[in-house]
């Protein structure tokens, strides 16, 4: 299984657009990128997925460059209330998921 | 999107006795469900995979006679925990894997059990 090494933690303003980073450089010929969002005492949401270049859908773009061994969650104009844990996980999915110390996202007013 | 529930939502034990929670898939079948176990400020650590109606796989450093798990049908999977003693007071989440129309794997997870043990 790829490890994944993401930020601690990151702080944004209501309005801006967030940009998190997940580096994944054992990544297998296979595996597709899946990001996640977790919020206090809830299960993790699915947000978005994709295997190279762009993956976009109505909350979130993924973008994963040619070499695929990182990928950019980005989130556009955020709110109070994407303040979470959002989690980058690479994987068939197929198979066991083993989830990283994920990104604390705090979002201010 | 897939919709997984669990039951109970939050349970409170007394040490040594069992805890049973559900985990269902609610519009779809799930051959593959799998158990978490979170900790206030970390990470989901997985326990188990669960395979319709075969043994759990658990991943190494969980008691197997300790979590017991059922995968009975394709839509229920049960985690007990036997003999809780106040260390297995967590947040347990469970996940369906889901074969999604672009042929990719998804998980969609429920919104997890908080068990306490006094």
């Amino acid at each position: 299984l790829a490890k994944t090494t993401q930020p601690i933690s990151m702080d944004s303003y209501e309005g801006q657009e967030v940009n998190i980073t997940c580096s994944h450089n054992n990544i297998a010929t296979n595996d597709y990128i899946t990001w996640y969002q977790q919020f206090p005492s809830q299960g993790p949401r699915f947000i978005i997925q994709g295997y190279k270049t762009k993956v976009t859908n109505e909350v979130a773009s993924l973008f994963i460059p040619a070499d695929r061994k990182s990928s950019t969650l980005s989130l556009p104009r955020v709110s109070l209330s994407d303040t979470a844990v959002y989690y980058c996980l690479v994987g068939t999915g197929g198979f066991k998921t083993i989830f990283g110390a994920g990104t604390r996202l705090f979002v201010k007013a | 999107g897939a919709v997984v529930s669990q039951h109970p939502s939050w349970v409170i034990c007394k040490s040594g006795t069992s805890v049973k929670i559900e985990c269902r898939s609610l519009d779809f079948q799930a051959t593959t469900m799998f158990w978490y176990r979170q900790f206030p400020k970390q990470s989901l650590m997985l326990m188990a995979t669960s395979n319709e109606g075969s043994k759990a796989t658990y991943e190494q450093g969980v008691e197997k006679d300790k979590f017991l798990i059922n995968h009975a049908s394709l839509t229920l999977s049960t985690l007990t925990v036997t003999s809780a003693h106040p260390e297995d007071s967590s947040f347990y989440i469970c996940s369906a894997r889901v074969l999604s129309l672009a042929r990719t794997y998804e998980q969609y997870f429920g919104p997890g059990t908080r068990l306490t043990v006094t």
